[in-house]
């Protein structure tokens, strides 16, 4: 099926320092969404963007929906323990009903 | 938690068998979602009910089905499985038929081996 491209798919990072990632895709999405799956649970929503150019943030999780639609990017500064878990991209785009198309992961592990 | 809940939690059955996993939305949700995580993979859509409809076919082999009963619940079925049908299966559900406004709001998964 239809994935996104997310980048890395792994990062081993210390405590405090800041996280980027990102997701593109072929196609042009309407929304854009970020969730954060943790070991033995469903993914829980972070971050949601609406509009092409939209910069969110959420505590200490930025996320921006890329001007050409077809991508976007999360960043998490001064990183903590508990950020550790995959993060999912996902977007849904302008014609199908409203499912959601979800990116291959990133892995965090944040080392003290 | 999250209000959409799954059962069962785990599942291991044999190859061939037939399964039936259940979901329950959050309350006031109309939609609901099936999503399959393999191991270490994204999550693949397969369908999605709205107030009893379907209204929307990912990538669901003939040997999976699905329904949304009258109260909003909704049961993914199974058949004829195979060793690579082992994964989790995530149920979401959305407040409209669009998912708009809060995006989807996932159960716990329930994860299906089979032996």
């Amino acid at each position: 099926g239809q994935q996104l491209n997310q980048s890395p798919q792994s990062m081993f990072i210390q405590e405090g320092e800041d996280v980027s990632m990102n997701c593109t895709s072929s196609s042009i999405f309407n929304t854009w969404l970020w969730y954060k799956q943790e070991p033995g649970e469903g993914p829980v929503l972070l971050i949601a963007l609406y509009k092409a150019g939209e910069l969110t943030s959420n505590g200490r999780l930025t996320a921006q929906f890329g001007i050409t639609r077809k991508d976007s990017f999360l960043n998490i500064s001064a990183s903590i323990p508990s950020d550790v878990g995959i993060y999912f991209c996902a977007g849904r785009d302008t014609g199908t009903a409203s499912k959601l198309t979800f990116g291959t992961g990133t892995r965090l592990q944040v080392t003290l | 938690d999250s209000g959409v809940t799954q059962t069962p939690k785990h599942l291991i059955t044999a190859t061939g068998q037939r399964v039936t996993l259940r979901c329950s939305p959050r309350s006031g949700d109309l939609s609901v979602y099936w999503y399959q995580q393999s191991l270490d993979q994204g999550l693949q859509f397969l369908i999605q009910y709205y107030n009893g409809e379907e209204r929307a076919k990912g990538n669901i082999l003939e040997r999976f089905s699905a329904q949304q009963f009258p109260d909003l619940h909704s049961e993914l079925n199974l058949s004829s499985l195979e060793l690579g049908d082992s994964a989790l299966y995530f149920c979401a559900s959305s407040v409209d038929r669009t998912g708009r406004g809060y995006g989807y709001t996932f159960g716990s998964g329930t994860r299906l081996t089979v032996v």
